[in-house]
């Protein structure tokens, strides 16, 4: 099994600066990651997929262009450029290269 | 409207069994994988299972392999996880999701979860 790793556990940013969440994989997964944020009470939500494409959302409004990955291997990013009052919540990362798919232990993006 | 609802979540004793369902509407549900996913109070997401969109195919994660049964009813546009053997560390809300991509990948539709609880 894959072990994904995030860090920090915790961020702590201030509203209109830049996060910058970090996610490894015990072993290359290539381009093959998708990134996810999760809201307290609700469900999660896809952002990013294949490392670094943004999803289109759905009802079809888009992610926001604010949100960006980038990496691949075993290192991974995702940079949120100007964090907004609804960015604050819980993002994962998630690997589909093996089987069984493995999502990291999260990072909590709380306002500083 | 495109959506997902599981229902069947309830408080259980250990060893007990327990079948969750998903039910998908506004979508052509027999083009989609559907995965299940969980997350335990205080912890985070962890994938439970994945059924390819003509059922051909079942992938379990390793905390619930050989326990887990993930199945769909076409006719319904409806997906089950019967779960088995349950144990406390299975307590959590329990989410399906549609696979977005067309080599079965990552999730791009939630529903809004059950929960299970599994306790004596």
């Amino acid at each position: 099994e894959i072990v994904v790793t995030q860090s920090p556990a915790t961020l702590s940013v201030s509203p209109g600066e830049r996060a910058t969440l970090s996610c490894r994989a015990s072993q290359s997964v290539g381009m093959k990651l998708a990134w996810y944020q999760q809201k307290p009470g609700q469900a999660p939500r896809l952002l990013i997929y294949d490392a670094s494409t943004r999803a289109i959302g759905i009802p079809a409004i888009g992610i926001p262009a604010r949100f960006s990955g980038s990496g691949s291997g075993t290192e991974f990013t995702l940079t949120i450029s100007s964090l907004q009052p609804e960015d604050f919540a819980v993002y994962y990362c998630q690997q589909y290269n093996n089987w069984p798919y493995t999502f990291g232990q999260g990072t909590k993006l709380e306002i500083k | 409207q495109v959506r997902l609802v599981e229902s069947g979540g309830g408080v259980v004793q250990p060893g007990s069994s327990l079948r969750l369902s998903c039910a998908a509407s506004g979508m052509t549900f027999s083009n989609y994988a559907i995965h299940w996913v969980r997350r335990a109070p205080g912890k985070g997401l962890e994938w439970v299972a994945v059924i390819w969109y003509d059922g051909t195919k079942k992938y379990y994660g390793d905390s619930v392999k050989g326990r887990f049964t993930v199945s769909r009813d076409t006719s319904k546009s409806t997906v089950y996880l019967q779960m088995s053997s349950l144990r406390q560390e299975d307590t959590a809300v329990y989410y399906c999701a549609r696979d977005g991509s067309i080599e079965v990948a990552f999730m791009d539709l939630w529903g809004n979860g059950t929960t299970v609880t599994v306790s004596s």
